[in-house]
């Protein structure tokens, strides 16, 4: 399969704890973008990792990228209630244009 | 500056009716791409738009189709509807194409219901 697979697929956590999702895939990318969704709306974009970078940060948020193992990670530290959402990667190839390859998300509960 | 727009928010129609959606990329946005969201297949890629000209299909029959106007604005069509086109379709617009300019904005969506 092309697209990206993440677990857990569920995760709930309490306020101010971290949160931790992986996003695998099998196939060469250019580059691995997140987003996040809340309750069946738009897509919001978090953060891009080129296929030559390992690990950025944004904010409260972390994403690493092993591209020898075909991997990523996004962790989300201090978490929120507001952080409650699904979280999808999604993967860029260039020779496919501007199609992006999701996953099937990571649905995140932050329980106040 | 405005995001991007989708209209109508919601839809409901009725099996083998046809439907058009509507979506406004961000000012200065030439690529407009199109996916459709549901619960057991996810976000699949249906149609990607640059300058007025289709780059990328999704794996769809040819009952979805696409257009993009001179600015910028995209419409999707679906014709002969059927109960499984239920679906949230997103649109996203980005400066070139999503994976290499970076990031894609997504709209909110049209929630389409077929009964």
């Amino acid at each position: 399969s092309q697209q990206g697979e993440e677990d857990p697929q569920a995760l709930s956590i309490q306020e101010g704890e971290n949160a931790t999702m992986n996003c695998s895939y099998k196939t060469s990318i250019n580059n691995l973008q997140w987003y996040r969704q809340n309750s069946g709306r738009g897509l919001v974009h978090l953060i891009l990792i080129r296929s030559n970078e390992r690990e950025k940060h944004s904010g409260r948020l972390r994403v690493t990228l092993d591209t020898s193992k075909k991997s990523s990670s996004l962790l989300i530290t201090a978490s929120r209630a507001a952080d409650t959402a699904s979280y999808f990667c999604a993967l860029g190839r260039y020779n496919q244009g501007g199609k992006l390859i999701f996953g099937q998300g990571t649905e995140l509960s932050v329980k106040p | 500056k405005a995001g991007v727009t989708q209209t109508p928010r919601y839809l409901i129609k009725t099996r083998g009716q046809q439907v058009t959606l509507s979506c406004s990329p961000i000012s200065g946005h030439r690529s407009v791409s199109w996916y459709q969201q549901t619960p057991g297949q996810g976000l699949q890629f249906l149609f990607e738009y640059f300058s007025e000209t289709q780059r990328n299909k999704g794996n769809f029959p040819g009952r979805f189709s696409g257009r993009q106007f001179s600015n910028s604005r995209s419409e999707m069509n679906v014709s002969t509807l059927e109960l499984g086109d239920s679906a949230l379709y997103l649109c996203a617009s980005s400066l070139a194409q999503a994976t290499t300019s970076g990031r894609a904005e997504f709209g909110p969506g049209t929630r389409l219901t077929v009964t």
